[in-house]
């Protein structure tokens, strides 16, 4: 079976600049998640997706960053414009439903602003 | 809301040594917990979860937690450590009440360094 799908998994852009982030879960999942790892510190959950509707996105900075799920399957996440405290680890997970079965999580893009 | 503490930033050990990650949580509901290895420069991998039961879980690559209701603790442990362990470990936890929507909160991660 395979796994969460993240590309790219790194980019180097300049503050101001806009950036997007792809994920595809693994097939069948229900549930897709984003959540950001800053350098030493745990993720933070952004969003969840429950198909292509939100459940959570309480701890997504709106005023920047955006995320779609189309057709419930893949999932973008967007930045716009980037700061440097965007640098950070971007994780995508996905779980089969939005109960407490476990989340796969994707490799991660690596985004530094500088 | 829920909180998860790792007392420990990193733990250097020798390979075969026995090692202790702890978790520390606070949440004024009842609680699952989980432990996940990041190695490096991949995704997170569930280790082992507690969601009712018996309070001593066992999970992958020989790890067990246990969780301890009293001390709000959920600690990570292993008899003997193998190179392959190097990683870092984080605790997460969720709120077990109906509706919560099983949202993850986690610690900030322990970075385990096993030694030859």
């Amino acid at each position: 079976e395979a796994g969460v799908a993240q590309s790219p998994r790194y980019k180097i852009i300049e503050k101001r600049q806009s950036v997007a982030f792809w994920c595809n879960p693994i097939s069948g999942h229900a549930t897709l998640y984003w959540y950001q790892q800053i350098l030493g510190q745990g993720p933070k959950l952004l969003i969840q997706f429950q198909n292509n509707g939100v459940v959570d996105d309480s701890q997504l900075p709106k005023d920047r960053f955006s995320a779609e799920r189309l057709k419930g399957v893949d999932s973008t996440l967007k930045i716009q414009p980037a700061k440097l405290e965007d640098s950070a680890v971007y994780l995508c997970a996905s779980s089969p439903d939005r109960g407490i079965e476990t989340q796969y999580f994707g490799p991660g893009t690596r985004l530094l602003v500088l | 809301a829920q909180s998860v503490t790792q007392l420990d930033s990193q733990v250097p050990v020798f390979e075969e040594a026995p090692v202790e990650l702890r978790c520390n949580y606070s949440s004024s509901v009842s609680v699952y917990l989980f432990w996940y290895v990041q190695y490096p420069n991949q995704g997170l991998q569930l280790l082992l979860k507690y969601l009712s039961g018996s309070t001593l879980v066992k999970g992958i690559n020989g790890f067990e937690a246990e969780f301890n209701k009293s001390q709000t603790s959920f600690h990570l442990r292993k008899p003997s450590v193998h190179i392959s362990d190097t990683a870092e470990y984080f605790c997460a936890v969720s709120g077990a009440s109906g509706g919560s929507n099983y949202k993850l909160t986690f610690g900030k991660g322990t970075l385990l360094t096993v030694n030859p």
